[in-house]
């Protein structure tokens, strides 16, 4: 059974560093990209990036842009998503998904990671 | 690159069908095969209910079904039961490795 289970959440301090991580079960974790999603208290989705676990390749979407790196340790079947300075703007639910070979969709999704960012 | 754009809200009685409605570009939604829409509970994670516009995943009912005429997509659930009552997204891939979701829709059984 494909899952992915992220990591808990998290309560920093504007200014702050943090990264959190989304690990993958039950398939071939460096075969497929993992994307990162945003969703701000009450608001919708917004797509951030994807990472290739096979060989760290990432892209980033334009809105998220130097603003957070993705990574990945294929050798533990894990995906990250880090922030080196918090803003209290940052505050909201990130969802890492499985990316679709063929269908350019998100096929399997963690848990979500709650961020709290507050002084 | 802009959200795509959805209802706010849409509603309908128990039995009944409703169809939501995703506009895109020709960038995204029109440019691609490649919408897929997505059901969030309140609390849950998004997912998948419907991809290459009109694939639905094993194990979603056949009460969801999708569509697409140029530039917008459509989801539509029919037999409405009370436990389609959730927030449901629509998203596009938008070339260059880049995708868009919708801002959403929060649709209501009466």
């Amino acid at each position: 059974e494909v899952q992915l289970v992220q990591s808990g959440a998290e309560v920093k301090k504007p200014g702050e560093s943090l990264k959190i991580s989304c690990k993958g079960f039950g398939y071939s974790f460096t075969s497929y990209w993992i994307g990162w999603v945003r969703q701000m208290p009450g608001k919708g989705l917004e797509w951030m990036g994807i990472v290739y676990p096979g060989d760290s390749d990432t892209r980033n979407s334009p809105s998220f842009q130097g603003q957070v790196t993705t990574s990945a340790d294929k050798s533990i079947s894990t995906a990250y998503l880090q922030w080196s300075s918090l803003k209290a703007s940052d505050t909201a639910m990130y969802y890492c998904a499985r990316v679709h070979r063929r269908s350019y969709c998100f096929d399997y999704w963690g848990q979500g990671t709650l961020v709290t960012v507050s002084s | 690159q802009s959200a795509l754009t959805q209802p706010p809200s849409a509603s309908g009685s128990p039995g009944q069908s409703v169809t939501i409605s995703c506009t895109g570009t020709s960038s995204d939604v029109g440019g691609y095969n490649y919408v897929s829409w997505y059901q969030q509970h309140p609390d849950k994670a998004p997912k998948l209910m419907i991809y290459d516009v009109i694939k639905r995943p094993s194990g979603v009912p056949d009460r969801f079904s999708g569509s697409k005429s140029g530039n917008t997509a459509s989801l539509t659930v029919s037999g409405l039961q009370a436990e389609d009552e959730a927030d449901y997204y629509c998203s596009s891939y938008a070339g260059s490795d880049s995708w868009v979701f919708g801002g959403g829709t929060k649709l209501t059984v009466l």
